[in-house]
């Protein structure tokens, strides 16, 4: 079966600091990912999408950056975080074939910038 | 701009009684519709989908029905139970695209024993 896997749950990092999330999926190949957002109080934002390695769409401009360095590997990033940019960040895929299919979502991670 | 909406940020209802869940949609480009349940501290789960082609969706205690022409859906569980407590999460994904979701604001369903 498939499961997908992102950490770390929980980050507190500093104003200014680098961020790196990590998010792999395990039991299928060649998987959509994709990074959401939840701010506070808000419905989830699609951040990124990927139909492949080193293919990567960005749905909304901003500090965050991502990469698909293998099939089942998706990475957040961000050279300078700012006070704008805490949140719960999840990680989602689903399978590459056809339409209309759900996305299954990881655990999170909840990142506060202080 | 929020393409869906759900204009309930909070539900109560009593164990055994219907849970209703509403959602409205602005884009007529969407063409399938899920909802998705989520606890605190974890990752949405999807529960149930609904084609455009279709008005009605069943699985087990969970019905979604979909208006288009009022572009507006809804989830109704029945009968209620404590363990559906939850935030619920309406999404839609447009007919292009590489399965992309849409997500409302959710509404959280507390089910009292």
């Amino acid at each position: 079966s498939q499961t997908i896997h992102q950490w770390p749950a929980t980050l507190v990092q500093p104003v200014g600091s680098p961020l790196s999330l990590e998010c792999t999926v395990e039991g299928t190949s060649n998987p959509n990912l994709y990074w959401y957002r939840q701010a506070a109080g808000r419905g989830l934002q699609l951040l990124f999408y990927s139909v492949g390695i080193g293919q990567i769409s960005s749905e909304v401009p901003q500090n965050l950056s991502a990469s698909r360095p293998q099939d089942r590997q998706f990475i957040l990033s961000s050279k300078k975080l700012l006070l704008s940019d805490s949140g719960f960040y999840l990680c989602a895929w689903t399978t590459g074939t056809g339409e209309n299919q759900p996305q299954h979502f990881g655990d999170g991670t909840r990142l506060s910038i202080l | 701009d929020q393409q869906v909406k759900q204009n309930s940020p909070s539900l109560s209802v009593q164990e055994g009684r219907i849970s209703i869940l509403n959602c409205d949609y602005t884009n007529s480009m969407f063409d399938y519709f899920l909802w998705y349940k989520k606890y605190p501290a974890e990752g949405p789960t999807f529960l149930i989908s609904i084609s455009s082609i279709k008005d009605k969706n069943e699985d087990g205690r969970f019905t979604v029905f979909l208006n288009k022409s009022a572009k507006h859906l809804s989830l109704h569980i029945v009968p209620s139970q404590p363990g559906d407590s939850a935030v619920y999460f309406c999404a839609a994904i447009p007919k292009t695209g590489a399965n992309n979701l849409f997500f409302g604001t959710g509404t959280r369903l507390t089910v009292i024993p």
